[in-house]
């Protein structure tokens, strides 16, 4: 049981590039999320998945688009970075979104950096 | 945006000291979560508080919700080096019901030997 995975845990691109982050589950939850985390700012969220099929805007959600691919997986998508951009990333899930005591997992993130 | 303030921001003291840290807002939450945070690692939930007023215990770690649903604390008795970490708090609004988390910036602690 490997938890929340995320690939890849280190990225560098230049101004422009695109890349897709990877984000897997194996807990068969329900909803997940993605947040950036940047220095003293603590996380915010980008984008959520309440449940397989369903995908909604966060707090910071331009320049990035997500697709909830199947019940496990959550991908983000930059279509052109920016410097901007260069965060911590991290994907979280939660068995059921609405639950209030429902513990929320986060995956080890990943470090990407816009040139 | 509901705005969580944590204080203080970095916090360092030695071993078997005692330390408070803050989590305060202007907005009402219908939960609110403590999690801790290691280098290169994502955030470890440590508690769920939901009833105004609420105290848990986490064998030296004591949280409590403040009776408005407004703010919490988290005190930490004889710390230990293994404290050491970023310690975030994070609250769901009370329209919210996906799960969707609102998070303060973060404490830093470290305990010294």
């Amino acid at each position: 049981n490997a938890g929340v995975t995320q690939t890849p845990k280190f990225q560098v691109l230049k101004t422009g590039q695109s890349m897709t982050l990877q984000c897997a589950q194996d807990m068969n939850h329900n909803s997940m999320y993605w947040y950036r985390q940047d220095p003293g700012m603590g996380l915010r969220l980008i984008y959520y998945s309440a449940s397989e099929g369903t995908t909604d805007k966060g707090e910071v959600p331009n320049g990035y688009n997500v697709s909830r691919l199947n019940k496990r997986e959550f991908s983000l998508r930059l279509e052109s970075a920016a410097p901007s951009q260069t965060s911590v990333y991290f994907c979280a899930s939660r068995s059921q979104g609405w639950r209030v005591t429902d513990t929320q997992y986060f995956g080890p993130g990943t470090r990407l950096t816009v040139l | 945006t509901q705005l969580l303030e944590q204080s203080p921001q970095f916090l360092s003291i030695q071993e078997g000291e005692n330390l408070t840290v803050y989590c305060n807002s202007s907005s009402v939450f219908s939960s609110l979560q403590w999690y801790r945070q290691e280098p290169g690692e994502g955030p470890v939930l440590l508690v769920t508080v939901v009833t105004g007023g609420e105290v848990k215990k986490l064998k030296r770690l004591t949280f409590q919700f403040g009776d408005a649903r407004k703010d919490s604390s988290l005190h930490i008795t004889a710390a230990q080096p293994g404290d050491t970490g970023l310690y975030l708090c994070a609250g769901a609004g009370a329209a919210d019901s996906w799960g969707k988390l609102q998070f303060g910036a973060g404490t830093q602690v470290v305990v010294t030997p």
